[in-house]
């Protein structure tokens, strides 16, 4: 089954502690991209990378890491994690450029609390 | 940066009723996505535009892709309870160098009273 898959789906962590939100995706899609969803705000792009080692800031990079040394991984990195990262996230993926190519398919989310 | 404006945020209403949203920004889109989010999961596509005027129907939903490249509407007909959720729009832009970038709306959370 073609899936995008994130791990944990929930976490509850304390502010400075390093942690990370893993992201892998079966499909072999080029794209990948991670979104933060708060109360509001719809949907904003942390970060997303084109491909292998290929990585570029969304628009709300702060306070974030990723790697792409896999295809299908797309880990998501809080290296000193605060409250104002608490958030529900997204790991999405796509085909890659062009109409079409570039529908994005979600994993089904991972809810992150900072206490 | 770009942004997109949904609206309505939330909607209330009966079973059996139709709905309507939509999107509009300033900016100029080359394709319109539709997605819905259930609770507690991930945005599902529903609907793909890619052609301004563009109709595209899915089952009870039917979306267009507005003739200015700016807007996007999206119209559930005869809800019924598993309507409830909440509905993207996301428009994108095709940037040489972010590949296809999704502009996201706000969201529209939809209840339905049985």
């Amino acid at each position: 089954e073609a899936q995008v898959t994130q791990n944990p789906r929930y976490l509850i962590t304390v502010t400075g502690k390093k942690l990370t939100v893993t992201c892998s995706q079966n499909m072999n899609h080029e794209y990948m991209s991670w979104y933060r969803q708060d109360p509001g705000l719809g949907l904003r792009q942390i970060y997303y990378s084109m491909n292998v080692e290929v990585t570029d800031k969304g628009d709300v990079p702060e306070g974030y890491k990723v790697s792409r040394k896999e295809k299908r991984n797309f880990p998501l990195i809080l290296e000193s994690p605060s409250p104002n990262q608490t958030s529900l996230y997204f790991c999405a993926s796509s085909l890659g450029r062009g109409l079409a190519k570039n529908i994005q398919y979600f994993g089904a989310g991972t809810r992150l609390s900072v206490l | 940066g770009q942004q997109l404006n949904q609206s309505p945020q939330s909607m209330f209403i009966q079973e059996g009723e139709d709905v309507s949203m939509n999107c509009t920004s300033s900016s100029i889109f080359n394709t319109w996505l539709w997605y819905k989010q259930d609770p507690g999961e991930g945005p599902v596509l529903l609907i793909a535009l890619y052609k301004a005027g563009e109709l595209t129907s899915n089952g009870r939903l039917t979306a267009q892709f507005g003739i200015t490249r700016k807007d996007s509407f999206l119209n559930i007909s005869a809800s019924i309870p598993s309507d409830v959720g909440i509905y993207f729009c996301a428009g994108q832009l095709l940037f040489y160098n972010q590949g296809g970038k999704l502009i996201f709306g706000q969201g529209t959370e939809l209840s339905v009273k049985p």
